[in-house]
């Protein structure tokens, strides 16, 4: 099974500020990486798909990055409705396994 | 508007089985593989099972192969989960997920509790 290391696991962070979260998978998946903003009580919420592709209805300060095994989620000026638990999946062969998720909180 | 909508959950009895169903609408279902993933409290997301739009195909993690088995009824539009010998470790939030580019859509999720 491919192995999908998240970090940071937590993340204080201010309003304005950018943000990066990491996805390493064990082995090499392309671009078969997506990222999902989870609220609490709430669903996962689809951010990025295949790496780099914004999702429609997301907005543009989300953005990815990555190819092979090392991937990037980028929020380029946090804002207050970010606050989330946020998780990659490698979709590129099975079992589709999911990253620990990161936990975003406000400074 | 895509929805997707679950229901079946509850408390079971350990080595009981449970059936998972969720309807969808506002898109083509037979067009689309469908997912199930789920979520212990306070844990991450597992992966549970996926099926191809026909329904020819199956697809299954080590931790639940050979007791849960998805399939689906595309006439009603509805897509479920047969859970048997439940576990304690199978207690989890159940989504069902509409698969496009990995998971795209995502269902509110039921709750199903494996407790004696």
């Amino acid at each position: 099974d491919i192995q999908m290391t998240q970090s940071p696991s937590f993340l204080s962070a201010s309003v304005g500020d950018r943000v990066t979260i990491n996805c390493k998978a064990s082995q090499n998946i392309n671009r078969y990486l997506n990222w999902y903003q989870q609220k609490l009580g709430e669903a996962p919420k689809l951010l990025i798909y295949n790496a780099n592709s914004l999702q429609t209805g997301i907005p543009s300060r989300f953005s990815g990055s990555g190819s092979g095994t090392d991937f990037t989620l980028t929020i380029s000026s946090l804002q207050p409705e970010d606050v989330a638990t946020y998780f990659c999946l490698q979709h590129n062969s099975w079992p589709w396994t999911f990253g620990g998720g990161t936990k975003l909180e406000l400074k | 508007e895509v929805q997707l909508v679950e229901t079946g959950g509850g408390l079971v009895q350990p080595g009981r089985s449970l059936k998972l169903s969720c309807v969808a609408s506002g898109f083509t279902f037979n067009n689309y593989w469908m997912s199930w993933t789920r979520q212990a409290p306070g844990k991450g997301l597992e992966w549970v099972a996926s099926i191809t739009n026909s329904g020819g195909s199956t697809y299954y993690p080590d931790s639940v192969k050979g007791r849960f088995t998805i399939s689906r009824d595309n006439a009603q539009n509805t897509l479920y989960l047969q859970m048997n010998s439940l576990r304690s470790e199978d207690t989890a939030t159940y989504y069902c997920t509409r698969d496009h580019y990995g998971s795209d859509y995502w269902g509110q999720g039921v709750m199903v509790t494996v407790s004696s």
